[in-house]
C-alpha cells in the first residue's frame, strides 16, 4: 500500500514569492495535518483537516493557508515568502482524529528561500 | 500550552541499551508519542502510552509516569541502523485538532 505522498520532494523560491505543497494520504485516512520542521527542531504544528474541514490552527501567520479535497489530498500555501520560512514541510495522515491514533508522515518537501 | 524537553544527544555503542528521556508541562494530556527520524527522512511512529507503566515492541520499550510527566524510551541491542533523532510528542487536548507538540528531538549516534 502507498504511503503519504509529498510533493515536490525539493523547492527553491525567492522572498516575496508564493508556494503551493501538495500531500496524499494513506488511502482511507481522512484526516491530513500540515508540520514544519527547521534543521536540528521537531516538526511545528501548521494545519489539521479532517473530513475537508479545518479542525486545527498553530501558531502561523496568515499567509499559511491550506485545504482538503473531497479525495482528501490536500495543499498547503504560503504567500510572500520569507527567508525564514525555508523548512521541511511535512504532511502527515490518521485514520481519525483519535489521540491514540499514530500520525503516519510523508518524506516532506524541502523548501529554500533565496 | 505545550512544552517538553529531552537531551539533544546521546551516543553509545552497538549491542547496548539506552534509554532516552522525556519530560512533559502540559494543560492536559492525551498520551505520550515516541517517532524516529533518519536524516532526511519522515518521522516514523515508534510507540503510544496513555497510561503508567511499560510498553514493549520488540527492541524498543516505552515508559510512561503520568504523575511524574515523564516517560522514556528504551532501546536494547542497540544496532547501526538505530542512528537517528528521536522525538517525544504529546496530544494538545485543546481544541478539536488534538495535534502533535513535539520535543526538539535527541540525536542517538551508534557506534560500532
Amino acid at each position: 500500500d502507498a504511503g503519504v505522498t509529498q510533493s515536490p520532494t525539493h523547492l527553491i523560491k525567492t522572498r516575496g514569492q508564493h508556494v503551493t505543497l501538495r500531500c496524499s494520504p494513506i488511502s482511507g485516512h481522512k484526516s491530513v495535518s500540515w508540520y514544519q520542521q527547521v534543521l536540528g527542531q521537531g516538526p511545528q504544528f501548521i494545519f489539521q483537516y479532517y473530513e475537508k474541514e479545518e479542525r486545527g490552527r498553530g501558531n502561523f501567520p496568515d499567509r499559511f493557508s491550506a485545504r482538503q479535497f473531497p479525495n482528501y489530498s490536500s495543499e498547503l500555501n504560503v504567500n510572500a515568502l520569507l527567508l525564514g520560512d525555508s523548512a521541511l514541510y511535512l504532511c502527515a495522515s490518521s485514520p481519525g482524529q483519535g489521540a491514540n491514533q499514530p500520525q503516519h508522515f510523508g518524506d516532506g518537501t524541502r523548501l529554500s528561500i533565496l | 500550552g505545550q512544552s517538553l524537553e529531552q537531551p539533544s544527544e546521546v551516543t553509545a555503542v552497538e549491542g547496548a541499551i539506552v534509554q532516552i528521556n522525556c519530560t512533559y508541562q502540559t494543560s492536559g494530556f492525551y498520551g505520550l508519542s515516541w517517532y524516529q527520524q533518519h536524516d532526511g527522512g519522515a518521522p516514523t511512529f515508534l510507540s503510544y502510552n496513555a497510561l503508567d507503566g511499560l510498553e514493549e515492541t520488540g527492541r524498543f520499550s516505552s515508559f510512561l509516569s503520568r504523575s511524574d510527566s515523564y516517560g522514556y524510551l528504551l532501546l536494547q541491542e542497540l544496532q547501526m541502523k538505530d542512528s537517528a533523532s528521536y522525538f517525544c510528542a504529546v496530544r494538545d487536548p485543546t481544541g478539536s485538532a488534538r495535534q502533535l507538540t513535539f520535543g526538539s528531538g535527541t540525536q542517538l549516534t551508534v557506534l560500532p
